[in-house]
């Protein structure tokens, strides 16, 4: 079955400095892929996703980009305010399910004052 | 619009208890996926329904049942719990016509 791998599992950066968190899925007929970002209490929020036809989307200071042949999907925050520390997680749906998302092991993010 | 509304927030519950936890979507999302996160995991997924019928099960035993509404709200039960019950139980709605999902607070449960 489907499987994410999802690195690092904690990261820490100064803020103002970039940070990027990496996943990797297993069935390259995979076409769908959205990062969540969950704060401490609280359920996970969609904040960006692309599909397999697609390369690389942004929203403002985040990120996303595909790398089809590799089987690899990035999380781009640039420009890291304390706001944005919290668990990341990279998710997947097995091909022709979109009801059920894989997810990866999550990326504690803390960005430093 | 209200986002994905789930009660209650916190739970506590004995060993061999029965607990039920409700969910109700997004207006217009027919779709409800189930999610149970242990601590210090990615949420792992439990059913989905739509249009009042399971459409998908995760490796979960049969202990966990759940079912859909009419108004496309839900409720997720689990018979029997066991200590490693204890976790957030998430609800995701979906309108299928595209795949993003959106999850709710999440309901905490403590099993002792």
């Amino acid at each position: 079955g489907e499987n994410v791998e999802q690195h690092p599992s904690t990261l820490s950066v100064q803020e103002g400095d970039s940070a990027v968190i990496k996943c990797t899925y297993s069935d390259s007929a995979s076409n769908y892929f959205p990062w969540y970002k969950q704060e401490l209490g609280k359920g996970p929020q969609l904040i960006i996703d692309i599909r397999s036809n697609v390369g690389e989307k942004k929203d403002q200071r985040i990120a996303v980009t595909l790398n089809k042949t590799a089987k690899h999907f990035s999380l781009h925050i640039t420009e890291t305010q304390p706001e944005d520390s919290a668990v990341y997680f990279c998710a997947t749906p097995p091909p022709g399910n979109t009801g059920k998302l894989i997810f990866g092991q999550g990326t504690t993010l803390q960005v430093k004052p | 619009d209200a986002g994905v509304t789930q009660s209650p927030t916190h739970l506590i519950k004995t060993r061999g208890q029965q607990v039920t936890l409700r969910c109700s979507p997004i207006s217009g999302h027919k779709s409800v996926s189930w999610y149970q996160q242990v601590l210090g995991q990615g949420p792992q997924f439990i059913f989905q329904y739509y249009e009042k019928e399971e459409r998908g099960r995760g490796n979960f035993p049969d202990r966990f049942s759940a079912r859909q509404f009419p108004n496309y709200s839900s409720e997720l039960n689990v018979n029997a719990l066991l200590l490693g019950d204890s976790a957030l139980y998430l609800c995701a709605s979906t309108a299928l016509i595209t795949p993003e999902q959106y999850f709710g607070p999440g309901t905490r449960l403590t099993v002792t």
